[in-house]
């Protein structure tokens, strides 16, 4: 158990349906992201929120809308999706969001998302 | 880009025998991380090493980082089964969030 958990563990849904990915932390951190897990491909960073705030936008497509109503949740709202977008989605929190320092991240167990 | 390289790609060994497997990276870093990714799960940190420090210890796990060549390696001892995982080494250099590589795909052979 890393204090992190993720819901719901696994997801089908259909290119036209409407899903969110769930993601709380009880570690106490202030910083916490969304990643994408491809099959065969590198880890992707997607969001970065610190203190509740969005810090880092890596290029995502507009149907993925991260939100963090409070320091201890974070939500990925799903629409519209492709098949190209299955994947594990990984989400982690960590302490801060400052350069250097300590910024160990602990990352929940994922959601296997499956778009048909 | 910051992204690290794991090498070798795979890495198949008999369980009790040492692992060894390399990292580089392109920019200036303040810290590298190791991280192992069990199938289809979430990564868990394994160890931090700063970059004033060139080598650091955690149980079987011995990191060693060499700034002037931009690369780390990770030494796991006495291999087990449940070693066999995937192993990551993300960096930080500013601000920016971890970057990813694919990783060293790690099997233990009973």
């Amino acid at each position: 158990e890393t204090g992190v958990t993720q819901t719901p563990r696994h997801l089908v849904m259909g290119m036209t349906n409407k899903k969110s990915l769930k993601c709380e932390q009880h570690l106490g951190h202030n910083a916490m992201y969304w990643y994408k897990q491809s099959a065969k491909k590198p880890l992707e960073l997607m969001f970065v929120y610190s203190l509740e705030e969005r810090v880092e936008n890596n290029s995502v497509p507009s149907r993925f809308s991260p939100e963090c109503p409070n320091s201890s949740h974070l939500f990925l709202h799903l629409h519209t999706l492709q098949p190209e977008d299955s994947a594990l989605y990984l989400c982690a929190s960590s302490q801060d969001y400052t350069s250097g320092g300590n910024n160990e991240q602990f990352f929940g167990p994922g959601t296997r998302l499956t778009v048909l | 880009s910051q992204q690290g390289e794991e090498d070798p790609q795979a890495l198949s060994i008999q369980e009790g025998e040492n692992a060894t497997m390399n990292c580089s990276y392109k920019t200036s870093i303040n810290n590298l991380q190791w991280y192992r990714q069990n199938s289809g799960r979430g990564l868990v940190h394994l160890i931090l090493i700063r970059s004033n420090e060139r080598e650091k210890h955690s149980g079987r796990l011995r990191v060693t980082l060499d700034t002037s060549k931009k690369s780390s390696s990770l030494l796991i001892t006495a291999s087990r089964a449940a070693d066999t995982a995937s192993y990551f080494c993300p960096h930080r250099g500013g601000a920016d969030g971890l970057t990813f590589g694919k990783g060293t795909h790690l099997i233990i052979q009973p």
